[in-house]
């Protein structure tokens, strides 16, 4: 079964810094296309960033930029999001996301892990 | 704003036809972009249900289906059903901002 796992989230100051962390299984990880997308509560879906297999092309959503690094680890099927300066707009469940190797939709979702910025 | 823009929200009685709306412009749906199409029932994770404009993944009930002209998507969806009520979101790339993109997000209620 097609699964992923994310873990990491919980509570942090404004300014303060967090490590998502995403593990895969089921499929072959080094070869698709990796993303989180987030969802602030009550609120529709944001995309965040993508990670190519080899890590050579990542791409951030502007909010993020300069604040969040994601990363990854073929040989542990682990995906990363290395998030600081939070601020309370990133106040959210964050999902990992497979990407479809040969289009860009995202299937499966995990299950989400909910990051809380507030003092 | 979203740059795909959705309605907020849509009903329709048991049994009724209803569509959903993803309105873009040239630099995502217009450049030919693929739409997809996600349904996230409250309190679960998003689930896909139409890739690349109007296929269905498997498992997913043939009451649902896509269709994309000029800078709109839009979803379709007969012979409602209670189980039906959920969020729907569309999502596509743009290449103005060089960025994934995700409609607002679509409230369905069956009255």
């Amino acid at each position: 079964e097609v699964q992923l796992v994310e873990s990491g989230g919980g509570l942090v100051k404004p300014g303060g810094s967090l490590r998502l962390s995403c593990v895969a299984s089921g499929f072959t990880f080094s070869s698709y296309r990796m993303n989180w997308v987030r969802q602030a509560p009550g609120k529709g879906l944001e995309w965040v960033s993508s990670i190519s297999t080899g890590s050579n092309y990542i791409y951030y959503a502007d909010p993020v930029k300069g604040r969040f690094t994601v990363s990854r680890d073929n040989a542990e099927n682990s995906l990363y999001l290395h998030m600081n300066s939070l601020r309370a707009e990133d106040t959210a469940v964050y999902y990992c996301v497979r990407e479809a190797t040969h289009s860009n939709w995202f299937d499966p979702w995990g299950q989400g892990t909910l990051v809380t910025v507030s003092s | 704003q979203s740059v795909l823009t959705q309605p907020p929200s849509v009903s329709g009685a048991p049994g009724q036809r209803v569509t959903i709306s993803c309105t873009g412009s040239s630099s995502n749906i217009g450049a030919d972009y693929d739409v997809h199409w996600y349904q996230q029932v409250p309190g679960t994770t998003p689930k896909l249900l139409i890739f690349n404009d109007i296929n269905r993944p498997s498992g997913v009930s043939d009451r649902f289906s896509g269709s994309k002209s000029g800078t709109s998507a839009s979803l379709a969806i007969t012979g409602l059903q209670a189980e039906d009520e959920a969020d729907y979101y569309c999502h596509s790339f743009d290449s103005r901002l060089s960025a994934v993109v995700f409609g607002g997000g679509t409230k369905l209620t069956v009255l």
